[in-house]
């Protein structure tokens, strides 16, 4: 299937930094991305869907001033965390859709605030 | 508004058992129906997937899943689960016409050996 790459896997920061994920979709271009969260024992959480060329669609109750989303590219997406605190602190994933309609996952990005 | 449900939240089988994990979902239309499986430190994989065609659907390392339209429902089977079937299962529905998967809270399946 196809590939999509997220990057870093892992980050610690100190609160009131940002952060930058960045999301790749390797052997297809995506159109559209998504960038979910999930909390301990808990579903994956949507919290934006990002449109290639134009600005991401925010889910109800995210902070879209926050969560800076760039689609700046058919092949990349990325998360920006902005003013990071502790309660940020997650597992967040992105999502690419190819045509047929499957949904290929990157393998996500710990981020820890203190 | 699309959602899906799985009710079992951590399901613990010793090696050869039979396992059913269930899922139910709510959409006023056709859907699109997917599992995924997470390995322990590893990203989402999809198991398998429903468009249409023949309810019952086959997909890696020996899970199936069967669409019953009428009961809202796709459940995933698998005759004989092993250690490496350890993981976290999720169930995904995706609308006609909606954009993005719904996904339920997850299944957390441990086997014993």
């Amino acid at each position: 299937g196809a590939v999509v790459s997220q990057h870093p896997s892992w980050v610690i920061c100190k609160s009131g930094t940002s952060v930058k994920i960045e999301c790749r979709s390797l052997d297809f271009q995506a159109t559209t991305m998504f960038w979910y969260r999930q909390f301990p024992k808990q579903s994956l959480m949507l919290m934006a869907t990002s449109n290639e060329g134009s600005k991401a669609t925010y889910e109800q109750g995210v902070e879209k001033d926050k969560f800076l989303i760039n689609h700046a590219s058919l092949t990349l997406s990325t998360l920006t965390v902005t003013s990071a605190h502790p309660e940020d602190s997650s597992f967040y994933i992105c999502s690419a859709r190819d045509i047929g309609a499957e949904a290929f996952f990157g393998q996500g990005t710990r981020l820890t605030v203190v | 508004a699309q959602s899906v449900s799985q009710h079992n939240h951590h399901v613990i089988l010793s090696e050869a058992a039979s396992l059913e994990l269930g899922c139910n979902y709510s959409y006023g239309g056709t859907v699109n129906l997917f599992w995924y499986v997470q390995y322990p430190g590893q990203h989402l994989q999809l198991l398998l997937k429903y468009f249409s065609g023949d309810p019952l659907v086959k997909g890696i390392k020996g899970f199936e899943a069967e669409f019953i339209k009428s009961k809202f429902s796709f459940n995933l089977r698998k005759p004989s689960v092993q250690w490496s079937d350890t993981a976290e299962y999720f169930c995904a529905v995706l609308g006609t016409g909606a954009n993005n998967l719904f996904f339920g809270t997850g299944t957390r399946l441990t086997v014993i050996p």
